[in-house]
């Protein structure tokens, strides 16, 4: 069995703040990890993954994310936020023994303040 | 860009009549899934595929049916639509288990409204 665990429904940052959105997982075998982001009114991006190789995993628009094994988070980080990062975001788990494959989270709303 | 596609992308439809939600994927992906997001809500799974003739329900039940006789086409039906039916409906397509975790690639989605 997997899941995922979105601690904060929302955050809120000032622009050119950085953004911390938390997510931990539970998964039976070796997972990969996937966060997507979502515009409103578009369908879902990749914004990075990781799949057992380097932890610190770099995505597009400047997120990052590190693979915290004994910690299971997958927290998603980026230095300073833009008001374009204003989305939904999801973390995603995926591990080869489960016959779904992927598992969301519930999401956090990111909202950025001029 | 990934190569999937939803159509319509909006439907505005009364209730009763029989609709049909269109997925294609160029990407020879052998899984496709069908997602239901309410409004600021998560994504539930309702429909899965493995690969052509193979369907299977997800973690919400819906009353919703789905086909796979290409590889490349995972369409949604449902036979009498209702006002309940209204929210968006999201198509996704991976590689198949056994070449690793690969992510899902996402269409734009249909927004359903049934009136």
């Amino acid at each position: 069995a997997q899941s995922v665990t979105q601690l904060d429904s929302h955050v809120s940052v000032s622009e050119g703040t950085p953004v911390l959105l938390r997510c931990n997982y539970s998964s039976s075998y070796s997972p990969s990890l996937f966060w997507y982001v979502q515009h409103p009114n578009k369908g879902l991006q990749l914004l990075l993954k990781y799949t057992s190789a380097a932890t610190l995993v770099k995505g597009i628009n400047g997120f990052e994310a590190e693979f915290k094994k004994s910690e299971t988070s997958f927290h998603l980080t980026k230095p300073s936020a833009h008001m374009s990062d204003a989305a939904e975001y999801f973390c995603v788990v995926s591990s080869s023994g489960s016959a779904r494959q992927l598992t969301f989270g519930s999401g956090t709303q990111l909202t950025v303040l001029p | 860009e990934a190569d999937i596609y939803q159509t319509p992308r909006y439907l505005v439809i009364g209730t009763g009549k029989k609709i049909t939600l269109e997925c294609s994927q160029t990407m020879g992906h052998d899984k496709m899934y069908w997602y239901q997001q309410d409004p600021g809500m998560e994504l539930h799974l309702i429909h899965y595929s493995y690969g052509v003739n193979s369907t299977e329900k997800g973690d919400l039940s819906s009353e919703s049916t789905v086909s796979r006789i290409r590889t490349e086409h995972f369409p949604l039906t449902l036979e009498s639509a209702r006002p309940s039916h209204t929210s968006q409906y999201l198509c996704a397509s991976s590689l198949n288990v056994g070449t690793g975790n690969t992510e899902a690639f996402f269409g734009q989605g249909t927004r359903l409204t049934v009136v």
